[in-house]
């Protein structure tokens, strides 16, 4: 099967830097998603990373790992609407898997 | 806005009762996703269609059902409803044709069963 193992809480200073790791097991590996979701709200798609490397866009960055079946989402000048769940995904026997998310509390 | 509508945004309900939830993908999106939410389960793909057919199967129990129309929209109905199935219902939109593609999710619906 899959599995996603992510930090189940983060909390960073307003400004700083945050890393949210990710660490998947999956056969047939076609690439790792993160999704963000605020508190009542509904998932959006923040990032993909298909081959190896870090991923840039704007304040958020992704980066993937094929070799070490692990990932990272770095948030940069983190603001305080930052504060949201932030979940890694991977395709598998369904569609996506999902980690359970971290929770990321930005802090002033 | 993702373009995804789901209806409604809140009900509730006794337990036993049966509901349907509706949920329009995003133009041109031939796939929708449905995917429940609880607070320790993280969120649970229910269920795949795509231009009408069944193309996925998740952890949907038997007394859950969904279809897709032939304009697209689906409907998931949720029968003999129990105490845990209080969570929110996500729909998600996508084109179907890659393994790993963008899913779009619309708003959700806020299920309490009482």
């Amino acid at each position: 099967g899959q599995s996603l193992e992510q930090p189940s809480e983060v909390t960073a200073v307003e400004g700083a830097i945050v890393q949210i790791n990710c660490t998947y097991q999956t056969s047939g590996f076609y690439g790792l998603s993160w999704y963000q979701q605020h508190d009542g709200g509904a998932p959006t798609f923040l990032s993909y990373n298909a081959l190896d490397g870090l991923e840039e866009t704007g304040r958020f960055s992704s980066f993937l790992s094929r070799s070490d079946s692990y990932g990272y989402l770095l948030l940069q000048e983190l603001q305080m609407k930052d504060s949201a769940s932030y979940f890694c995904a991977v395709p598998g026997n369904t569609p996506l898997v999902f980690g359970k998310g971290t929770r990321l509390s930005v802090i002033a | 806005d993702s373009g995804v509508t789901q209806t409604p945004k809140h009900l509730i309900t006794a337990t036993g009762q049966r509901v349907t939830l509706r949920c329009s993908p995003r133009s041109g999106d031939l796939s929708v996703y449905w995917y429940q939410q609880s607070l320790d389960q993280g969120l649970q793909f229910l269920i795949q269609y795509y231009n009408g057919e069944e193309r996925a199967k998740g952890n949907i129990l038997e007394r859950f059902s969904a279809q897709q129309f032939p304009d697209l929209h689906s409907e998931l109905n949720l029968s003999s409803l129990e105490l845990g199935d209080s969570a929110l219902y996500f729909c998600a939109s996508g084109s179907g044709t890659r393994r790993q593609e963008t899913q779009y999710f619309g708003p959700g619906t806020r299920l309490l069963v009482l």
